[in-house]
């Protein structure tokens, strides 16, 4: 019963593809996250959506676009990605606001070649 | 930017001893979250303290804060060796709450 789950776990790739991660939550909360973990283990939020909705939105570049079909659901698309982009990408959920608890995904590693 | 440091960046102990990790930040919070990270897996909430708690147990887990000091710290007794993870804190400032911060972490590694 995985409370917050991601797909795929690894995700290996050229420079310039398009890629999609996907996550879903079972926990009926109505807040989602993505966040990008660096090599140094900063972690960093990206952005985040309640019901459906764009609520933060960091500077992050456009090649970057979220989208949210339901509130179970926020994918993370990336165009034309860069070497840079290589990182653990962290879905999370939390229920009303950032003040209660975050359930995390199991991240999903992104390698650019 | 970053609102929460973490120190010492790294910390090794001894199975059955205590270890102590600090978190400072840098604006007004309404609470403030301890989570726990394994190696290669997502984090774990582990506690929250809100602005007007001073300490707060959680098992084995003890969490104070200082809202005049803007600061933390994060008490793990007698830790065992699955106890080796990074800790991170995380804040929500007052004006946005759904924009938690994390720190850079405080990596433990409990010896048997």
């Amino acid at each position: 019963d995985t409370a917050v789950s991601q797909t795929p776990k690894y995700l290996v790739t050229q420079m310039g593809n398009d890629k999609s991660i996907k996550c879903e939550q079972n926990l009926g909360h109505d807040t989602m996250y993505w966040y990008k973990q660096d090599s140094k283990k900063f972690l960093k939020i990206m952005f985040s959506y309640n019901n459906k909705e764009l609520i933060i939105n960091e500077t992050v570049p456009n090649r970057f676009s979220p989208k949210s079909p339901d509130k179970a659901h926020l994918n993370l698309h990336i165009n034309s990605l860069e070497l840079g982009d290589s990182a653990v990408y962290f879905c999370a959920s939390s229920q009303t606001s950032g003040y209660n608890e975050q359930f995390f995904g199991p991240g999903t590693r992104l390698t650019v070649l | 930017s970053q609102q929460g440091e973490e120190d010492p960046q790294a910390l090794s102990i001894q199975e059955g001893e205590n270890a102590t990790m600090n978190c400072s930040y840098k604006t007004s919070i309404n609470n403030l979250q301890w989570y726990r990270q394994n190696s290669g897996r997502g984090l774990v909430h582990l506690i929250l303290i809100r602005s007007n708690e001073r300490e707060k147990h959680s098992g084995r887990l003890r969490v104070t804060l200082d809202t005049s000091k803007k600061s933390s710290s994060l008490l793990i007794t007698a830790s065992r060796a699955a106890d080796t993870a990074s800790y991170f804190c995380a804040t929500a400032p007052l004006a946005n709450d759904y924009k938690l911060s994390f720190g850079a972490g405080t990596t433990v590694t409990v010896r048997a």
